[in-house]
């Protein structure tokens, strides 16, 4: 069982390019999440997803996009990397049971330069 | 007002002291709580739930009070292998994700 999968671990981005930050669970979790962690500032909740085709905004959603065609996979897009974007992004995911906690994946982390 | 507060610490402490965090919650209608631990450069863990009634896991205590919206852990005889960052979780409404508070350092020390 792997749990909740990241991709890449480390990337360093020129502003103004995109990329996709992978998430996958093999867990069949309805609930997943995207956040990011700057130091002083805590986890903070970017987007999140109840399941397939439902998306919502969190926190600090700006510049940032997500789609969730399976139940398996939210993919986290950045459209145009600007430096305020250099951080820690976890990818968690959690059963609908309102007591579960998330499990999270061990993170990417990510320069813009 | 940030809706997840929580001490700002850090907290040093000697092995076998006893250490209590506190966080405070400003929505109402938040249905779950949790404690993360969440180690150096590493992805947050879930370390317990929080349940009205208080639960108990060995040395860790937590325990939630609706009415004064505030969430606690007890740390007793704290080990080295304590020192981490403890999270404040709630989970506002059924729904949606979960909001963290900064969170809390703890180093124990021999």
């Amino acid at each position: 069982n792997a749990g909740v999968t990241q991709t890449p671990k480390f990337q360093v981005l020129k502003t103004g390019q995109s990329m996709t930050l992978q998430c996958a669970q093999d867990m069949n979790h309805e609930y997943m999440s995207w956040y990011r962690q700057d130091p002083g500032m805590g986890l903070r909740l970017i987007h999140y997803s109840v399941g397939a085709g439902i998306t919502d905004q969190g926190e600090v959603p700006n510049g940032y996009n997500v789609s969730r065609s399976t139940t398996e996979d939210f993919p986290l897009r950045l459209l145009s990397a600007a430096p305020s974007q250099t951080s820690v992004y976890f990818c968690a995911s959690r059963d609908q049971g309102d007591a579960y906690g998330y499990t999270f994946g061990s993170g990417t982390r990510l320069t813009v330069v | 007002r940030k809706e997840v507060e929580q001490d700002p610490g850090p907290f040093n402490v000697p092995e076998g002291a006893t250490v209590a965090f506190n966080c405070t919650y400003s929505n109402s209608a938040s249905q779950s709580f949790f404690w993360y631990r969440q180690d150096c450069r590493k992805e947050p863990k879930l370390l317990m739930s929080v349940y009205s009634s208080g639960n108990e896991d060995g040395r860790f205590t937590a325990q939630l009070n609706r009415a004064s919206q505030y969430i606690s852990l007890l740390i007793r005889d704290s080990k080295l292998s304590d020192s981490a960052t403890y999270l404040c979780v709630v989970n506002r409404q059924a729904g949606t994700a979960l909001i963290f508070g900064k969170g809390t350092t703890l180093s124990v020390s021999s």
